[in-house]
């Protein structure tokens, strides 16, 4: 079945530091790829999407590219800021089955000043 | 819009009773579901629904009931808690066909001792 590896956490960085959290997936045919930011105490948030291979979201400084040869979807940041302190998710959907999301277990970062 | 809402916010039962989380969307979003958030398992699916009168059953569905008598509105039930259904339970909804993303509610904290 399908399924979404997300790199061991917790992550602490310092301010401006560079930020990678690696995604991988698995799945049949082509799916649609999400990052998802959890906020302490709050939802989840649509951060960006990519719907195809070699597309790249990109929303606040963050991106990620579909790269369908290596079935990941690793997030990056050039320099993260402490308010960027958050869960994040990433999470896929296949196209036959677009009303369930299969979320990864969740990325927990910590930047600090 | 006030989008997904979720009440209550916090919730402590004990074991055996049975109470209702509420989910409301003023999006007129076609599909909905429910998640439960564990610490180290990301979010796991519950029960979708695709319509109003249409349910079916997620990942972990066991111990949870759900109806949708109309678009809005998204209730889920819990018949007699266990602590095992200590969690934090997430709301979500989809517009449908052709949007994929999710759009969540604030969260519902269970205790149940």
């Amino acid at each position: 079945g399908n399924s979404v590896t997300q790199m061991e956490g917790p992550v602490t960085l310092s301010e401006e530091a560079f930020l990678t959290i690696n995604c991988t997936y698995t799945a049949t045919g082509y799916p649609s790829l999400f990052w998802y930011v959890q906020y302490p105490g709050e939802g989840l948030q649509l951060l960006l999407k990519a719907t195809k291979a070699d597309d790249k979201g990109s929303n606040k400084g963050f991106e990620a590219t579909y790269r369908k040869e290596t079935t990941s979807f690793h997030l990056e940041k050039g320099s993260v800021q402490v308010s960027d302190s958050a869960v994040y998710f990433c999470a896929l959907v296949s196209k036959t089955s677009y009303d369930k999301v299969i979320f990864g277990p969740g990325t927990s970062l910590s930047v600090i000043p | 819009n006030a989008g997904v809402t979720q009440t209550p916010k916090f919730q402590v039962l004990k074991t055996g009773q049975s109470m209702t989380l509420q989910c409301a969307q003023d999006m007129n979003h076609e599909y909905m579901s429910w998640y439960r958030q564990d610490p180290g398992m990301g979010l796991r699916l519950i029960h979708y629904s695709v319509g109003a009168g249409i349910t079916d059953q997620g990942e972990v569905p066991n111990g949870y009931n759900v109806s949708r008598s109309t678009t809005e509105d998204f209730p889920l039930r819990l018949l007699s808690a266990a602590p095992s259904q200590t969690s934090v339970y997430f709301c979500a909804s989809i517009p449908g066909l052709g949007s994929n993303e999710q759009f969540f509610g604030p969260g519902t904290r269970l205790t149940v001792l």
